[in-house]
Protein backbone atom coordinates (compact mmCIF):
# COMPACT_ATOMS: atom_id res chain seq x y z
CA UNK A 1 0.00 0.00 0.00
CA UNK A 2 0.75 3.47 -0.30
CA UNK A 3 2.31 3.85 -3.53
CA UNK A 4 2.88 7.00 -5.30
CA UNK A 5 4.46 7.10 -9.00
CA UNK A 6 6.31 10.33 -11.17
CA UNK A 7 5.81 9.92 -14.88
CA UNK A 8 7.84 10.70 -16.67
CA UNK A 9 10.73 9.21 -14.80
CA UNK A 10 13.55 11.17 -17.25
CA UNK A 11 12.95 14.18 -19.68
CA UNK A 12 15.45 15.74 -21.71
CA UNK A 13 13.96 19.20 -23.45
CA UNK A 14 15.38 22.23 -24.95
CA UNK A 15 16.27 25.71 -23.16
CA UNK A 16 13.49 27.69 -23.07
CA UNK A 17 10.58 25.02 -23.19
CA UNK A 18 8.07 23.79 -20.39
CA UNK A 19 8.03 20.76 -18.96
CA UNK A 20 5.23 18.92 -17.08
CA UNK A 21 6.12 16.20 -14.12
CA UNK A 22 2.64 13.87 -12.87
CA UNK A 23 3.19 12.51 -8.90
CA UNK A 24 0.05 10.13 -8.41
CA UNK A 25 -0.58 8.24 -4.94
CA UNK A 26 -1.53 5.17 -6.70
CA UNK A 27 -4.14 3.23 -3.89
CA UNK A 28 -4.94 5.93 -1.24
CA UNK A 29 -5.93 9.81 -1.98
CA UNK A 30 -3.41 12.79 -0.55
CA UNK A 31 -4.69 16.07 0.06
CA UNK A 32 -1.26 17.17 0.61
CA UNK A 33 1.68 16.60 -1.85
CA UNK A 34 5.11 17.90 -1.55
CA UNK A 35 7.50 18.71 -3.96
CA UNK A 36 11.29 18.26 -3.59
CA UNK A 37 14.79 19.02 -5.66
CA UNK A 38 17.48 16.69 -5.40
CA UNK A 39 20.85 18.14 -6.08
CA UNK A 40 23.41 15.41 -6.92
CA UNK A 41 25.09 13.26 -3.59
CA UNK A 42 22.95 15.93 -1.68
CA UNK A 43 19.78 15.83 -0.07
CA UNK A 44 15.99 16.76 -0.68
CA UNK A 45 15.43 20.44 -0.43
CA UNK A 46 11.52 21.19 -0.23
CA UNK A 47 10.45 23.15 -2.73
CA UNK A 48 6.61 23.59 -1.91
CA UNK A 49 3.37 22.03 -0.69
CA UNK A 50 0.81 20.90 -2.99
CA UNK A 51 -2.74 21.32 -1.57
CA UNK A 52 -5.88 19.57 -3.14
CA UNK A 53 -7.93 21.85 -4.40
CA UNK A 54 -6.04 25.10 -3.35
CA UNK A 55 -3.01 27.32 -4.13
CA UNK A 56 0.71 25.72 -3.32
CA UNK A 57 2.81 27.20 -0.60
CA UNK A 58 6.46 27.85 -1.80
CA UNK A 59 9.68 27.68 -0.05
CA UNK A 60 11.57 30.83 0.73
CA UNK A 61 13.62 31.19 -2.40
CA UNK A 62 11.81 29.06 -4.88
CA UNK A 63 10.10 30.98 -8.07
CA UNK A 64 6.25 30.41 -8.05
CA UNK A 65 5.96 31.32 -11.63
CA UNK A 66 8.98 28.96 -12.70
CA UNK A 67 7.60 26.22 -10.79
CA UNK A 68 4.02 25.84 -11.26
CA UNK A 69 2.19 23.65 -8.85
CA UNK A 70 -1.22 22.46 -9.34
CA UNK A 71 -3.31 19.75 -7.14
CA UNK A 72 -6.58 19.54 -8.92
CA UNK A 73 -7.35 15.87 -7.62
CA UNK A 74 -6.69 14.01 -4.39
CA UNK A 75 -4.51 11.49 -6.59
CA UNK A 76 -2.89 13.86 -8.73
CA UNK A 77 -0.38 16.88 -8.59
CA UNK A 78 1.37 18.17 -11.51
CA UNK A 79 4.56 20.30 -11.69
CA UNK A 80 5.29 22.30 -14.32
CA UNK A 81 8.97 23.96 -15.16
CA UNK A 82 8.31 26.69 -17.33
CA UNK A 83 10.95 28.47 -19.71
CA UNK A 84 13.49 25.86 -18.21
CA UNK A 85 17.02 26.49 -18.22
CA UNK A 86 20.14 24.46 -17.86
CA UNK A 87 20.49 25.37 -14.31
CA UNK A 88 17.21 23.54 -13.48
CA UNK A 89 18.39 20.35 -14.32
CA UNK A 90 17.99 17.95 -11.24
CA UNK A 91 15.99 15.26 -9.72
CA UNK A 92 12.56 15.89 -8.61
CA UNK A 93 11.01 13.87 -6.40
CA UNK A 94 7.64 14.38 -4.76
CA UNK A 95 5.51 13.11 -2.41
CA UNK A 96 2.11 12.30 -0.78
CA UNK A 97 0.92 12.52 2.79
CA UNK A 98 -1.13 9.06 4.21
CA UNK A 99 -3.50 10.97 6.02
CA UNK A 100 -4.14 9.90 9.44
CA UNK A 101 -0.87 9.92 10.68
CA UNK A 102 0.96 12.36 8.06
CA UNK A 103 3.74 9.83 6.54
CA UNK A 104 4.67 11.00 3.49
CA UNK A 105 5.22 8.16 0.76
CA UNK A 106 8.09 9.24 -2.10
CA UNK A 107 7.70 8.83 -5.55
CA UNK A 108 10.51 7.17 -7.60
CA UNK A 109 11.86 10.75 -9.03
CA UNK A 110 12.12 12.22 -12.28
CA UNK A 111 15.50 13.31 -13.56
CA UNK A 112 15.44 16.64 -15.69
CA UNK A 113 17.99 17.32 -17.84
CA UNK A 114 17.87 20.91 -19.88
CA UNK A 115 20.07 21.52 -22.48
CA UNK B 1 15.05 25.77 14.43
CA UNK B 2 14.28 22.36 13.79
CA UNK B 3 17.06 20.89 12.39
CA UNK B 4 18.72 16.61 11.94
CA UNK B 5 22.17 15.92 11.87
CA UNK B 6 24.05 12.49 10.47
CA UNK B 7 27.00 13.15 11.28
CA UNK B 8 28.38 10.09 9.23
CA UNK B 9 28.97 11.29 5.10
CA UNK B 10 29.40 7.61 4.20
CA UNK B 11 30.10 4.17 6.24
CA UNK B 12 31.52 1.28 4.91
CA UNK B 13 30.72 -2.26 6.75
CA UNK B 14 31.45 -6.34 5.88
CA UNK B 15 28.57 -7.77 4.19
CA UNK B 16 27.23 -9.53 7.59
CA UNK B 17 28.17 -7.36 9.99
CA UNK B 18 25.98 -4.94 12.06
CA UNK B 19 25.50 -1.26 11.27
CA UNK B 20 24.71 1.35 13.26
CA UNK B 21 23.65 4.66 11.61
CA UNK B 22 23.27 8.04 13.54
CA UNK B 23 20.83 10.11 13.80
CA UNK B 24 20.72 13.64 15.92
CA UNK B 25 17.87 15.98 15.75
CA UNK B 26 17.09 19.46 17.54
CA UNK B 27 13.55 20.14 18.22
CA UNK B 28 11.60 21.73 21.45
CA UNK B 29 8.58 18.99 21.53
CA UNK B 30 8.33 15.27 20.53
CA UNK B 31 9.09 14.99 17.02
CA UNK B 32 7.89 12.19 14.60
CA UNK B 33 10.96 10.69 13.42
CA UNK B 34 11.75 8.65 10.20
CA UNK B 35 14.27 6.55 8.64
CA UNK B 36 14.03 6.81 4.07
CA UNK B 37 16.42 4.64 2.08
CA UNK B 38 17.31 5.56 -1.53
CA UNK B 39 18.92 3.02 -3.70
CA UNK B 40 20.59 5.51 -6.75
CA UNK B 41 18.43 6.85 -9.22
CA UNK B 42 15.21 6.25 -7.21
CA UNK B 43 12.92 7.76 -4.55
CA UNK B 44 12.46 7.18 -1.34
CA UNK B 45 11.16 3.83 0.61
CA UNK B 46 10.29 4.13 4.38
CA UNK B 47 12.23 2.17 6.72
CA UNK B 48 10.40 2.92 9.83
CA UNK B 49 8.89 5.61 11.58
CA UNK B 50 8.81 6.48 15.50
CA UNK B 51 5.43 8.54 16.67
CA UNK B 52 5.28 7.77 20.30
CA UNK B 53 5.02 4.47 22.62
CA UNK B 54 7.73 1.69 22.73
CA UNK B 55 11.54 3.93 21.58
CA UNK B 56 12.70 0.80 19.85
CA UNK B 57 10.71 0.24 16.53
CA UNK B 58 10.83 -2.04 14.15
CA UNK B 59 10.95 -1.46 10.05
CA UNK B 60 11.37 -3.03 6.54
CA UNK B 61 14.18 -5.19 5.88
CA UNK B 62 15.30 -6.51 9.36
CA UNK B 63 16.03 -2.64 10.49
CA UNK B 64 15.33 -0.92 13.71
CA UNK B 65 15.93 2.24 15.51
CA UNK B 66 15.82 3.43 18.67
CA UNK B 67 14.43 6.72 20.22
CA UNK B 68 16.41 8.27 22.96
CA UNK B 69 14.75 11.68 24.38
CA UNK B 70 17.86 12.21 26.74
CA UNK B 71 20.17 11.99 23.62
CA UNK B 72 18.41 13.30 21.00
CA UNK B 73 19.20 10.69 18.94
CA UNK B 74 16.95 8.28 16.51
CA UNK B 75 19.98 5.64 15.21
CA UNK B 76 19.13 3.29 12.93
CA UNK B 77 20.38 -0.04 13.07
CA UNK B 78 20.77 -3.70 11.53
CA UNK B 79 22.21 -7.12 12.68
CA UNK B 80 23.52 -8.39 10.18
CA UNK B 81 23.97 -6.15 6.59
CA UNK B 82 23.42 -7.95 3.20
CA UNK B 83 25.01 -6.62 0.13
CA UNK B 84 21.54 -5.08 -1.18
CA UNK B 85 21.37 -3.18 1.85
CA UNK B 86 24.05 -0.40 -0.15
CA UNK B 87 22.46 2.81 -0.25
CA UNK B 88 21.71 6.27 0.92
CA UNK B 89 19.94 6.37 4.51
CA UNK B 90 18.38 9.91 5.48
CA UNK B 91 16.55 10.27 8.86
CA UNK B 92 14.13 12.97 9.15
CA UNK B 93 12.36 14.92 11.13
CA UNK B 94 8.73 15.53 10.78
CA UNK B 95 6.93 18.23 12.54
CA UNK B 96 4.12 21.22 11.61
CA UNK B 97 5.05 24.17 10.33
CA UNK B 98 3.24 26.69 8.26
CA UNK B 99 0.07 25.13 8.97
CA UNK B 100 1.52 22.10 7.27
CA UNK B 101 3.42 19.17 7.96
CA UNK B 102 7.16 19.13 6.82
CA UNK B 103 9.95 17.33 6.57
CA UNK B 104 13.57 18.57 7.67
CA UNK B 105 16.34 16.12 6.15
CA UNK B 106 19.50 15.35 7.45
CA UNK B 107 22.46 15.20 4.70
CA UNK B 108 22.28 11.38 4.67
CA UNK B 109 24.35 8.62 5.08
CA UNK B 110 25.77 6.69 2.20
CA UNK B 111 26.37 2.76 3.24
CA UNK B 112 29.13 0.80 1.02
CA UNK B 113 28.88 -3.17 1.95
CA UNK B 114 31.88 -4.73 1.10
CA UNK B 115 31.59 -8.30 0.29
Amino acid sequence: GAVVSQHPSWVICKSGTSVKIECRSLDFQATTMFWYRQFPKKSLMLMATSNEGSKATYEQGVEKDKFLINHASLTLSTLTVTSAHPEDSSFYICSAVLSGDGTQYFGPGTRLLVL
Amino acid sequence: AQSVTQPDIHITVSEGASLELRCNYSYGATPYLFWYVQSPGQGLQLLLKYFSGDTLVQGIKGFEAEFKRSQSSFNLRKPSVHWSDAAEYFCAVGNWMDSSYKLIFGSGTRLLVRP
